[in-house]
């Protein structure tokens, strides 16, 4: 998916599970981003990591949590305080600096069963 | 905070016909201008920016202007086509690191 990987597709949770979305990226940038999209809606900003071992909280980072351990990745994890998580989730990378766009993965969508 | 407005929310073209979208901004730091294109339940792909030193770009039927001054950027299409129906959302970028994307407009183009 030109550079920047998520997986699964499909995810289902149930109440109270935390789960994990992966995001990979081989295309060397820097920033990388979460994005969740409601269903007829846009974009909102949940974390995003400008460097290694550092990220920062978007608009929605409530029951949500990021780690930058690696360049390549930057996994979300969805946590039981996070009530309504049914949404397609969107990761993103940047080279460094907000003026090149983002590249986007393909999304996970994921449901509450 | 930073608030960008996108209109319309929804429009319908003729195939053929032109389509402008505009999007208004609030942050006058913002230098970066992106148009995203997402079709039905597929990832946002970047289909056209500029840059504030520039008023206008353009690339085949696409083309993006800015009024720096008045804080709006618009995407316009000529001659579409029902490819070209999608959601398209304008990013304006809001810092060094983030965009804020506007609320989306849904272009239908009509055979």
């Amino acid at each position: 998916d030109g550079g920047i990987t998520q997986s699964p597709k499909y995810l289902f949770r149930k109440e109270g599970q935390n789960v994990t979305l992966s995001c990979e990226q081989n295309l060397n940038h820097d920033a990388m981003y979460w994005y969740r999209q409601d269903p007829g809606q846009g974009l909102r900003l949940i974390y995003y990591s400008q460097i290694v071992n550092d990220f920062q909280k978007g608009d929605i980072a409530e029951g949500y949590s990021v780690s930058r351990e690696k360049k390549e990745s930057f996994p979300l994890t969805v946590t039981s305080a996070q009530k309504n998580p049914t949404a397609f989730y969107l990761c993103a990378s940047s080279p460094q600096g907000a003026s090149y766009g983002y590249t986007f993965g393909s999304g996970t969508r994921l449901t509450v069963v | 905070g930073e608030n960008v407005e996108q209109h319309p929310s929804t429009l319908s073209v003729q195939e053929g016909d032109s389509a402008v979208i505009k999007c208004t901004y609030s942050d006058s730091a913002s230098n970066y201008f992106p148009w995203y294109k997402q079709e039905l339940g597929k990832r946002p792909q970047l289909i056209i920016d500029i840059r504030s030193n520039v008023g206008e770009k353009k690339d085949q039927r696409i083309a993006v202007t800015l009024n720096k001054t008045a804080k709006h950027f618009s995407l316009h299409i000529t001659e579409t086509q029902p490819e070209d129906s999608a959601v398209y959302f304008c990013a304006p970028q809001s810092g060094t690191y983030k965009y804020i994307f506007g609320t989306g407009t849904r272009l239908k183009v009509l055979a």
